[in-house]
């Protein structure tokens, strides 16, 4: 069974950082690529972040281009998402997602429950 | 960017009736579109890729159809445990753009 599981949320001030993790099971973590998916109280789903698997290739939402950075560690099946100068707008539940298929990115057939991040002074 | 609306914002409904919402897309993404449920306080969920390929596990009574930039997601016999809202997404290109969601209420 697949289980993603995210951690590191939590409230941070205007301008701070935070680094988010997901720690993936039950499948061929290496394989797949993975995304961050996010989403402001209240609203809908926002694409933030995507990772092929190597590790080799990233993509980027317009909106956290230059602030956010994906990676992963195949060796310890774990996701992260480094968020830096965070602005109040960016808080959101986010979400990490698998692929569906080996390679493609979208769309996400498993889903972890959320990490709470808020940006507030 | 590929903008996506879903109409209606929000639908009321009854168990048992047929229900459809409707996404376009800003320009065509051929086939390239899924649709997800999500209920309050959970992760969405999967329900159908590729405009119409129903997800393992997914009941019958969900269906999808539409190509270019009209996209229709049909639940055949609205049972109490579908009242939720749903969102489609657009995979043509990376920016993965979702629509604004259709939350379907009881009537």
């Amino acid at each position: 069974e697949v289980q993603l599981l995210e951690s590191g949320g939590g409230l941070v001030q205007p301008g701070g950082s935070l680094r988010l993790s997901c720690a993936a099971s039950g499948f061929t973590f290496s394989s797949y690529v993975m995304s961050w998916v996010r989403q402001a109280p209240g609203k809908g789903l926002e694409w933030v972040s995507a990772i092929s698997g190597s590790g080799g290739s990233t993509y980027y939402a317009d909106s956290v281009k230059g602030r956010f950075t994906i990676s992963r560690d195949n060796s310890k099946n774990t996701l992260y998402l480094q968020l830096n100068s965070l602005r109040a707008e960016d808080t959101a539940v986010y979400y990490c997602a698998k692929g569906l298929a080996v390679a493609d990115p979208f769309p996400f057939d498993s889903w972890g429950q959320g990490t709470l991040v808020s940006v507030s002074s | 960017d590929i903008q996506m609306t879903q109409s209606p914002s929000t639908l009321s409904a009854s168990v048992g009736d047929r229900v459809t919402i409707t996404c376009r897309a800003s320009q065509s993404i051929s086939s390239w579109l899924a649709w997800y449920q999500q209920k309050p306080g959970k992760a969405p969920k999967l329900l159908i890729y590729k405009a119409s390929s129903l997800e393992s596990g997914v009941p019958s009574r969900f269906s999808g159809s539409g190509s270019g930039t009209e996209f229709t997601i049909t639940i055949s016999s609205l049972q109490p445990d579908d009242f939720a809202t749903y969102y489609c997404q657009q995979y043509k290109s990376y920016s993965g753009t979702f629509g604004q969601g259709t939350k379907v209420e009881i009537k």
